[in-house]
């Protein structure tokens, strides 16, 4: 089965907190893209991070790193010192390219908020 | 344009009304994704375009649902008949490539309609 989860449906953390938001995927692929994007309040996805299935190395943008881990098929999400701007739904998701098959898989999505 | 636009922003149907939800992709974006966002969940796939042809629209839910992109840019979402359980956040994504051979093409959305059938 083919599946992204993110067990953490809401987070609350004070500003300034360092805060990982998990993400564990599920697929019997061997090549696939992993993505973060980020959903505020204002409703537009943004992208944040795209890996593909063969470069395990862990990206640092700023305050936002990404933890990828084949070997317990995780991909987390870390943010370090929160602000209040950081406050949005986060979405992982899974694209699977088989044959003539195209799938994008979608997580349930974790809702951060960041109290000042 | 710079971004993905879609209106309107905000829609309320009475149930039984058709409605039409417009997105505007990025100049030049070969692939259109529509979505379906209900409160508190992550997307789900309606339907996919490459250029004006429809190659995937196995995510309609029921035959009331049709969408169009006659010149491969500007598409249109129509729901008819409206029911309550249509009531959702309608999205709407291009990116540059097809979506086979740029699979790993980052989707560029837009803010989405709100529909509201009461």
């Amino acid at each position: 089965a083919q599946k992204v989860t993110q067990a953490q449906t809401e987070i609350s953390v004070v500003e300034k907190e360092d805060v990982t938001l998990d993400c564990v995927y599920e697929t019997r692929d061997t090549t696939y893209y992993l993505f973060w994007y980020k959903q505020p309040p204002s409703g537009e996805l943004v992208f944040l991070i795209r890996r593909n299935s063969f470069d395990e190395q862990n990206e640092i943008s700023g305050r936002y790193s990404w933890n990828f881990q084949k070997s317990t098929s995780s991909f987390n999400f870390t943010i370090t010192a929160s602000q209040v701007v950081d406050s949005a739904v986060y979405f992982c998701a899974l694209i699977l390219l088989t044959g003539s098959n195209y799938q994008l898989i979608w997580g349930a999505g974790t809702k951060l908020i960041i109290k000042p | 344009g710079a971004g993905v636009s879609q209106s309107p922003r905000y829609k309320v149907a009475k149930r039984g009304q058709d409605v039409a939800l417009r997105c505007d992709p990025i100049s030049g974006h070969v692939s259109l994704f529509w979505y379906q966002q209900a409160l508190g969940q992550g997307p789900e796939f309606l339907t996919y375009f490459q250029n004006e042809a429809q190659l995937d629209k196995s995510g309609l839910p029921s035959d009331r649902f049709f969408a169009e992109r006659p010149e491969g840019s500007v598409s249109t979402l129509k729901i008819q008949r409206t029911q309550q359980e249509d009531s959702a956040v309608y999205l709407c994504a291009s990116s540059l490539a097809d979506r086979r051979n740029g699979g790993a093409n980052v989707l560029t959305f837009g803010a989405g309609s709100r529909l509201t059938v009461l």
